[in-house]
């Protein structure tokens, strides 16, 4: 397996604009995690699945978020509008149980200018 | 809240054992202590993880204090490619399952 996917691997964006960000987990992980990283706030767990379905998005910080996974091989994490502010870099993971290690992806390194 | 605590930064020299702490004092009796890491521009990787046994995987070695408070993750032979940040992380066995990153160990590996 090639591991977690993740696209694009960067991303630059005028504020207001939409970001669609996309992940492809590990085939026959139950789990898919969303996780954004910056220099102030370290690495933050946005929203995770458990097949499919999204069970605690409390850590998206405000509407403009949103994630989706319609199938069990492709995730999506939207912006809209984006903000200089959402300028990190997210990371998709999946694991295979609730308990098992989790494998991330090279992440996505979006900057909004 | 992480709830573990670290130190911020750790140096060692290339092929020396390094012994990474962690402090978890309020660990619950169903709580997992799991090790990440991450390497310059990449996602963390996974270590090794543990609940009250001692652990050994193919990268390191993981000892759990007998009360659980704290625990130490074990680089037996460092090398230059062991220059990440440890992530010394309190997983709860309970139904929320979440992996709370703080802020780790900085571990520099002088050639």
């Amino acid at each position: 397996d090639a591991g977690v996917i993740q696209s694009p691997r960067h991303e630059v964006t005028e504020m207001g604009q939409e970001v669609t960000l996309r992940c492809k987990p590990i085939s026959g992980h139950d789990y898919l995690f969303w996780y954004r990283q910056t220099m102030m706030r370290g690495l933050e767990l946005l929203i995770y699945f458990n097949n499919n379905v999204p069970i605690d998005d409390s850590g998206m910080p405000e509407d403009r978020f949103s994630a989706k996974m319609p199938n069990a091989s492709f995730s999506t994490l939207k912006i809209q509008p984006s903000e200089p502010r959402d300028s990190a870099v997210y990371f998709c993971a999946s694991s295979l149980l609730r308990d098992s290690e989790a494998f991330f992806g090279q992440g996505t390194r979006l900057t909004v200018v | 809240d992480a709830k573990t605590t670290q130190p911020n930064s750790m140096e060692s020299n290339e092929e020396e054992p390094v012994h990474l702490p962690c402090n978890h004092s309020t660990i619950s009796g169903t709580d997992y202590i799991h090790w990440y890491r991450q390497l310059p521009s990449q996602g963390p990787e996974y270590v090794i993880h543990g609940l009250t046994s001692n652990v050994n995987n193919r990268m390191a070695s993981l000892a759990i204090a007998e009360d659980r408070k704290s625990s130490t993750l074990i680089l037996h032979r460092a090398t230059l490619r062991d220059a990440a940040v440890y992530y010394c992380i309190r997983k709860s066995g309970g139904s929320n399952y979440k992996l709370t990153f703080g802020k780790g160990t900085l571990l520099t590996v002088n050639p």
